[in-house]
């Protein structure tokens, strides 16, 4: 059964940076591409980026470019999303999900549990 | 980037009831289109890909349409259980996008 599992609640202080880990199961890690979506309070979800844990090709939403990395340790089976000089506004519910593509498909088929990130001086 | 505006913005209905929530893309997305669930302090659940395509396990009473810019998520027989918001999600270019959400709320 496939199952990603994040890390836990991370408080940080403005400016700091955050790291959350997203721990897959049940299938080959390398086989499939890992999305990261955050979703701030009562608000709708946001593509942050991928990763390809085959080769650590990775691809970001412009809005995070230069702020995110997204890494992989093919070792453990774990994904990272760290996002540094946090503002206020990073304050969310951070998700990693499995992506599934083929030529006339593309979705999130598996998602992580969520990782809260408050971010408060 | 590619907008994704989902319609209605919020949603009353009761146990029973047939409903279609709208989403539509600013440019043409193919079939990239895909439909998902959240309930509260829960990540998002995925039920239709490829804008027609029902995830296995997901109730039959859940159908999606469209092509293009113009697709429909249609719940026939609206249960208990149903009641979540729901987004439209396009992965035809990134940055991939999402519909800001319908609230399903009970009447």
């Amino acid at each position: 059964e496939v199952h990603l599992v994040q890390s836990g609640a991370e408080v940080k202080k403005p400016g700091a940076t955050a790291k959350i880990s997203c721990k897959v199961s049940g299938y080959i890690f390398t086989d499939y591409y890992i999305y990261w979506v955050r979703q701030a309070p009562g608000q709708g979800l946001e593509w942050m980026g991928l990763l390809d844990p085959a080769d650590g090709e990775t691809k970001y939403a412009p809005k995070f470019q230069g702020r995110v990395a997204i890494t992989a340790d093919t070792s453990t089976d774990t994904a990272f999303m760290e996002l540094s000089s946090l503002r206020s506004d990073d304050t969310a519910i951070y998700y990693c999900a499995r992506r599934i593509v083929s030529t006339i498909m593309d979705y999130l088929d598996y998602w992580g549990q969520g990782s809260l990130v408050t971010v408060s001086s | 980037d590619i907008q994704m505006t989902q319609s209605p913005s919020s949603l009353s209905a009761s146990v029973g009831d047939r409903l279609t929530i709208t989403c539509r893309a600013s440019q043409s997305i193919s079939t990239f289109l895909n439909w998902y669930q959240q309930k509260p302090g829960k990540a998002p659940k995925l039920l239709i890909y490829g804008a027609s395509i029902l995830k296995s396990g997901v109730p039959s009473r859940f159908s999606g349409s469209g092509s293009g810019t113009d697709f429909t998520l249609t719940i026939s027989g609206l249960q208990p259980e149903d009641f979540a918001t729901y987004y439209c999600q396009q992965t035809y270019s990134t940055p991939i996008t999402f519909g800001q959400g319908t609230p399903l709320e009970i009447k």
